[in-house]
């Protein structure tokens, strides 16, 4: 079965600290992998995804993943964390055959403090 | 500009009630997509549709209907056979259903049963 783990509901960093948000998939195939955030009572927003070719991927706001494949991780990342980066993180996998379907880990909650 | 207006934000509902949620979209997207959203679970499928007069089950049908006789358009209905409705419902949309393509999310309906 197809799935998404991100195994810390919350994380905590200093504003200016480098801040991490991991995630692992299970997924037959080359995955096609997503990062979205949700600010409070809104939708998700799209910040990057990866589709193949350089493990490192760059998107909205200054956030990049690192797909590693031996290890199944798509974590995110990013070098210097504002407190407006406070937000829920969710990872996501389209598996091989799959189409339209997402298939969304639980969330992280990201709190970033002044 | 583009994208997908949900209505109504907040809606109550008595139990044994049906209530239906609206999604409009004005991307020219030709797939859509309800999600349901509970804290700590992520996002979970409830239907899709690919084309107009189309849908299919996601992975949580069960006490949901659709409709989508327009392609802007994919309402959906909760019905008193859903035992417990109450949960952030978000609508989505995507060109088709391309492994690479990412979904354009509305702002998301709140529905609360007293």
């Amino acid at each position: 079965a197809q799935s998404v783990a991100q195994p810390e509901d919350q994380v905590n960093v200093a504003e200016g600290n480098p801040l991490t948000v991991k995630c692992t998939y299970s997924v037959s195939g080359n995955p096609y992998l997503f990062w979205y955030v949700q600010y409070p009572n809104r939708g998700l927003q799209f910040l990057l995804k990866y589709i193949t070719g350089d493990n490192l991927v760059k998107g909205s706001y200054g956030f990049e993943a690192e797909f590693n494949k031996s290890q199944t991780s798509f974590h995110l990342k990013k070098p210097s964390a504002l407190v407006s980066d406070s937000a829920l993180y969710f990872c996501a996998v389209k598996g091989y055959n799959q189409g339209g379907k997402l298939i969304f880990g639980q969330g992280t909650e990201l709190s970033v403090k002044p | 500009d583009g994208g997908i207006t949900q209505s109504p934000k907040y809606l109550f509902r008595k139990e044994g009630q049906n209530v239906t949620l609206s999604c409009e979209q004005n991307l020219n997207h030709d797939a859509m997509y309800w999600y349901r959203q509970d804290p700590g679970q992520g996002l979970r499928l409830i239907y899709y549709s690919q084309i107009v007069n189309d849908f299919q089950k996601g992975d949580i049908a069960e006490g949901y209907s659709v409709s989508r006789e327009k392609k802007e358009s994919f309402p959906l209905t909760v019905t008193s056979a859903q035992k417990n409705p109450t949960a952030f419902y978000l609508c989505a949309s995507t060109p088709g259903l391309a492994r690479a393509n990412v979904l354009t999310f509305g702002a998301g309906s709140r529905l609360t049963v007293l």
